[in-house]
């Protein structure tokens, strides 16, 4: 069964901390996706990625930034957690541009509080 | 850039009516649509997805949504609804590209 996997079901960290999120898929896709969701706004989307190395900036990056060392890997970073990014994030993963129909396909989320 | 809006944040229906979820795009090329749902603390689940072809687009759990180009729109359908169907349901766009739009989601409530 092909899967996206998120580390983290539920954190907890203090203002200021650093928050390393991950996210590993094992259906060999070259696209990968970090959103954060909120009530009332959807899935808004932080940074995606087109390749190993390669990231794009999306709606609301500001105060993340983003690691793909390897393919199936695709790390959100939080520099300086701050109690506005408290949400839930989500990451998905899917096949490349070349084939336009494929779905997203998304691990189960991480949960964030900063108190 | 593409929009997806869909009508009505919140929804409640009785057990064994019909469930209607509305959603309508913004697309000036053909779209490729799809239906996901979110239960409590958990990802998104595919639901169904329309490419090419026909319009009726059947999915899981005896959901289908069907595509019509002159209204923009692809309102997901459930003849009866379930318990198990109360869930968060969110309509998405992909473009040609590898661009995902996303609607702000339905809640959807199943009386019994």
């Amino acid at each position: 069964d092909v899967k996206v996997t998120q580390s983290s079901r539920y954190l907890v960290k203090r203002t200021g901390e650093k928050v390393f999120l991950e996210c590993v898929q094992d259906m060999d896709h070259e696209n990968m996706f970090w959103y954060r969701q909120d009530p009332g706004l959807g899935l808004r989307l932080i940074y995606f990625s087109y390749d190993v190395k390669m990231k794009e900036k999306g709606d609301i990056p500001e105060g993340y930034s983003v690691s793909r060392e390897k393919k199936e890997r695709f790390s959100l970073i939080l520099e300086s957690a701050s109690t506005n990014q408290t949400s839930m994030y989500l990451c998905a993963s899917t096949i490349s541009g070349r084939v336009v129909t494929g779905e997203l396909f998304f691990g189960e989320g991480s949960r964030l509080t900063v108190l | 850039a593409q929009s997806v809006t869909q009508l009505g944040s919140h929804v409640s229906v009785s057990e064994g009516a019909l469930v209607l979820l509305r959603c309508n795009y913004s697309s000036s090329v053909p779209p490729y649509l799809f239906w996901y749902v979110q239960y409590p603390n958990q990802g998104l689940q595919l639901l169904l997805k329309y490419t090419t072809g026909a319009t009726l687009v059947k999915g899981i759990n005896g959901f289908e949504a069907e595509f019509k180009k002159s209204e923009t729109s692809f309102h997901l359908t459930k003849p009866s609804a379930h318990m198990s169907d109360a869930a968060e349901y969110f309509c998405a766009v992909r473009n040609t590209g590898n661009q995902f739009y996303f609607g702000t989601g339905t809640s959807l409530t199943v009386i019994p």
